[in-house]
């Protein structure tokens, strides 16, 4: 499959601050979605992306379609405790979506 | 509006024995999907069904098959379970106008 490469791995929120990931690709997508997996749950969607440069938001959730067609960003403003979980971004061509291995937001202590 | 359903929830299987997940949708969704997520791999394609009567192989289909039975219902079986088949299993589905896939609560199945 194709491979995106998401980034970064983990990170530690603390409520209150504005977090950011992104995801890459060696492959040109129609189409960039991002979902966030709380444990035991099945993924969720947040935020579809359809045109190159396109910029999008969904509450505080801001996701961008790079202009290259092979990466995305998702920002997070004003992390509440409840935005822990496993964000993976994914990519649509041909009927198929391929994911990133997700990131893994987890409240600082 | 249930949206994607599977069941089982939980699975314990011998190495060796057989059973089929099964998958349903009701938003009048076209294409399904069959996934497995590991630990640290995100989620991985193993079949899918772009259309009713059509199916085709993902990124990791061996010792696995599937069925289309109708528009709602997309089952996958495996025939002899492996000990790496031990995952949670996750189905899918997506509607013709828009490129996003809705997924189920997932199967965890564990094979000794």
């Amino acid at each position: 499959g194709q491979q995106l490469n998401q980034s970064p791995q983990s990170m530690f929120i603390q409520e209150g601050e504005d977090v950011s990931m992104n995801c890459t690709s060696s492959s040109i997508f129609n189409t960039w979605l991002w979902y966030k997996q709380d444990p035991g749950e099945g993924p969720v969607l947040l935020i579809a992306l359809y045109k190159a440069g396109e910029l999008t938001s969904n509450g505080r959730l801001t996701a961008q379609f790079g202009i290259t067609r092979k990466d995305s960003f998702l920002n997070i403003s004003a992390s509440i405790p409840s935005d822990v979980g496993i964000y993976f971004c994914a990519g649509h061509n041909d009927y198929k979506l391929s994911f990133g291995a997700g990131t893994t937001v987890t409240v600082r202590a | 509006n249930a949206g994607v359903t599977q069941t089982p929830k939980f699975q314990v299987l011998k190495t060796g024995q057989s059973m089929t997940l099964q998958c349903a949708q009701d938003m009048n969704h076209n294409s399904m999907y069959w996934y497995r997520q590991d630990p640290g791999m995100g989620l991985r394609l193993i079949y899918y069904s772009a259309s009713e009567g059509t199916t085709d192989k993902g990124e990791v289909p061996n010792g696995y098959n599937v069925s289309r039975l109708n528009k709602r219902e997309f089952s996958l079986r495996l025939e002899s379970a492996a000990p790496s088949q031990t995952s949670v299993y996750f189905c899918a589905s997506m509607g013709l106008t828009a490129y996003e896939q809705y997924f189920g609560p997932g199967t965890r199945l564990t094979v000794t």
